[in-house]
């Protein structure tokens, strides 16, 4: 099946500091693919769509300027976590619609702001 | 606004103990609907698409069904290999391709 590969799994970091977080499709290309945020016992909540070649699109409530998204080329979309605090600690995870109906995901980021 | 239910939020069983995992979702219209399973730290893999009330898909010990209201994950004589959080998801008609709404799990955890 597609691979979706996400880089690091993870990180930490100190409060204040910059992360990014790289997500590549290796075996097919995505025009789209999707953040998502996923809190302990909590739902993978949607983030933003990076779309290539143009602009993300953010969710209501989710910081733009915080949460900066580039979707370089057809395989790579990059999420930076801009002067992080420690509520921003979370699972980052991302995905991309691959060959099918189904959404692929990476593996994920942990992220441990201290 | 779209929302995706899911029951119970844990579930022990022991092996060879068969059960079921509840989905209840209320949208617009329904694209699609999917059934993950998540590992520790891991992201989701993918299981199942349903697109139809009365459909059923099935792979090894797990069996999906859809209503018009919910749907349903079958674990039949499960194996502690079994153990993980099932999520579902559902995709809305009209909506951008792909986007899905989650619920926040049923963590399933078979004892040998």
């Amino acid at each position: 099946g597609a691979v979706v590969s996400q880089h690091p799994s993870w990180v930490i970091c100190k409060s204040g500091t910059s992360v990014k977080i790289e997500c590549r499709s290796l075996d097919f290309q995505a025009t789209t693919m999707f953040w998502y945020r996923q809190f302990p016992k909590q739902s993978l909540m949607l983030m933003a769509t990076s779309n290539e070649g143009s602009k993300a699109t953010y969710e209501q409530g989710v910081e733009k300027d915080k949460f900066l998204i580039n979707h370089a080329s057809l395989t790579l979309s990059t999420l930076t976590v801009t002067s992080a605090h420690p509520e921003d600690s979370s699972f980052y995870i991302c995905s991309a619609p691959g060959p099918g109906e189904q959404a692929f995901f990476g593996q994920g980021t942990r992220l441990t702001v201290v | 606004e779209d929302q995706v239910t899911q029951s119970p939020e844990a579930l022990r069983l022991q092996e060879g103990e068969s059960s079921s995992l509840n989905c209840s979702y209320t949208v617009s219209g329904l694209r699609g609907l999917f059934w993950y399973r998540q590992d520790p730290g891991k992201g989701p893999e993918f299981l199942f698409t349903l697109y139809s009330a009365g459909e059923e898909k099935e792979k090894e010990r797990l069996k999906a069904t859809l209503t018009k209201k919910e749907s349903f994950l079958h674990i039949t004589a499960p194996k502690p290999e079994d153990s993980a959080t099932y999520l579902c998801a559902v995709q809305v008609s009209g909506g951008s391709n792909y986007k899905l709404t989650f619920g926040k799990g049923t963590l399933l955890t078979v004892n040998p």
